[in-house]
């Protein structure tokens, strides 16, 4: 039972790159969610997905797009990376009627 | 959701108790208090939540004040491995099946001392 997963764990983009960071979790989970985290700050809500299916956004949407492929999986795409993008990616999930959020170890991004 | 307030940071002996305290004053009747906290460099992981009643776990207390304005985490014999950014948070619980995630502030930095 590996919980949440994300890969990849580290990357570097050159401003203008796109690419696709992965979740998946293995607890059967409904809700998933993305997160980043920049220095120093709390977490803000990217999007988060309440079922299979369904995409919301959340606080700081802009620049990103989301795909929940089915109940284990969701990912996040920057399709044309800034440096503003530089942060730390969170991935999470909830079981259900609860906010005891399990999170994935994060993906650190870094554009140049 | 209500706001809180929490120091910025806090030091601990080891061995000791380690009271996190968190302010929340706007608190509504059907909002639990939840706590997560972040070892460096990793997810948040989820500790305690309450809504009036103190509850207890593997991890820590949670104690919330009689007017619910406010509460305090307990570790009762902290750690090294304690040393982390405690977030307390204040949740309906269950909204919309738990969907609309989480507002994490800045929290409390928690050194624990050797």
């Amino acid at each position: 039972n590996a919980g949440v997963t994300q890969t990849p764990k580290f990357q570097v983009l050159k401003t203008g790159q796109s690419m696709t960071l992965q979740c998946a979790q293995d607890m059967n989970h409904n809700s998933m969610y993305w997160y980043r985290q920049d220095p120093g700050m709390g977490l803000r809500l990217i999007y988060y997905s309440a079922s299979e299916g369904t995409t919301d956004k959340g606080e700081v949407p802009n620049g990103y797009n989301v795909s929940r492929l089915n109940k284990r999986e969701f990912s996040l795409r920057l399709e044309s990376a800034a440096p503003s993008q530089t942060s730390v990616y969170f991935c999470a999930t909830v079981p259900g009627y609860s906010y005891e959020q399990y999170f994935g170890p994060g993906t650190r991004l870094t554009v140049t | 959701d209500a706001k809180t307030t929490q120091p910025p940071s806090m030091d601990c002996a080891e061995g000791r108790a380690a009271n996190l305290p968190c302010n929340h004053s706007t608190i509504s009747g059907n909002e639990y208090v939840y706590w997560y906290r972040q070892i460096h460099s990793q997810g948040p992981q989820y500790i305690i939540h309450g809504l009036k009643n103190n509850e207890t776990n593997e991890m820590a207390s949670l104690i919330i004040t009689e007017d619910r304005k406010s509460s305090t985490l307990i570790l009762p014999h902290a750690t090294l491995r304690d040393t982390a950014v405690y977030y307390c948070i204040v949740r309906v619980y269950g909204t919309g099946g738990g969907a609309d995630g989480l507002t994490f502030g800045k929290g409390t930095h928690l050194i624990i001392q050797p």
